[in-house]
């Protein structure tokens, strides 16, 4: 019973690289997110995708692109990686639009 | 933007103390709400929701919902030091929105 899987769970890029992390999830739900979270700020919404097929932007979507590839699988990609971009990531997901959402493990990025 | 806020503490009670974490919203059109909690390194995890006015109990934890008022509350009674975390407080960026909105969190440090 997995849950929402994210990978990796660690990386360090160069400013300019690009990336993408992974997002998977296995209880069949609908709808997906992807946070940030820096010291002082809480979780901030970068983008969400409330089904198969759709996605929409959050609080924060500047740099960012996201691919929702089938019910399962949701993943964000930065272009060209700044040091602001350094935090922990999560991805998460829910049954439907107001349920308690479910969260993966993280990912620390770091862009030096 | 709707906001979430939460005192970012730290709020400090002894072990075997009653801990209250509080949390008001902005958007009158929020009908859940939600008590994550998050340990230092850590994913959030889901410990309560509430839709209801007044309270619930779960456990040690009972959380309280004013609507009128835009108040959300966590009680933690018998506060042990596992319970040192950071509690997150979340709600929908309105009525059926799927943006969940959170607040930046209360850290709590229980002493033995």
């Amino acid at each position: 019973n997995a849950g929402v899987t994210q990978t990796p769970k660690f990386q360090v890029l160069k400013t300019g690289q690009s990336m993408t992390l992974q997002c998977a999830q296995d209880m069949n739900h609908n709808s997906m997110y992807w946070y940030r979270q820096d010291p002082g700020m809480g979780l901030r919404l970068i983008y969400y995708s409330a089904s198969e097929g759709t996605t929409d932007k959050g609080e924060v979507p500047n740099g960012y692109n996201v691919s929702r590839l089938n019910k399962r699988e949701f993943s964000l990609r930065l272009e060209s990686a700044a040091p602001s971009q350094t935090s922990v990531y999560f991805c998460a997901s829910i049954v439907r639009g107001t349920g308690p959402l479910h969260f993966g493990n993280g990912t620390r990025l770091t862009v030096t | 933007q709707k906001e979430v806020e939460q005192n970012s503490g730290p709020l400090s009670v002894p072990e075997g103390a009653i801990a209250s974490l509080n949390c008001t919203y902005s958007d009158r059109g929020s009908q859940s709400f939600f008590w994550y909690r998050q340990y230092s390194g850590k994913s959030p995890e889901l410990i309560m929701f509430i839709y209801s006015n007044g309270d619930k109990e779960d456990g040690r934890f009972t959380a309280q919902l004013n609507k009128a008022s835009q108040y959300v509350s966590l009680l933690i009674r018998d506060s042990q030091p596992s319970d040192s975390a950071t509690y997150l407080c979340a709600a929908p960026s309105g009525a059926g929105s799927y943006q969940l909105t959170f607040g930046k969190g209360t850290k709590l440090s229980v002493i033995p």
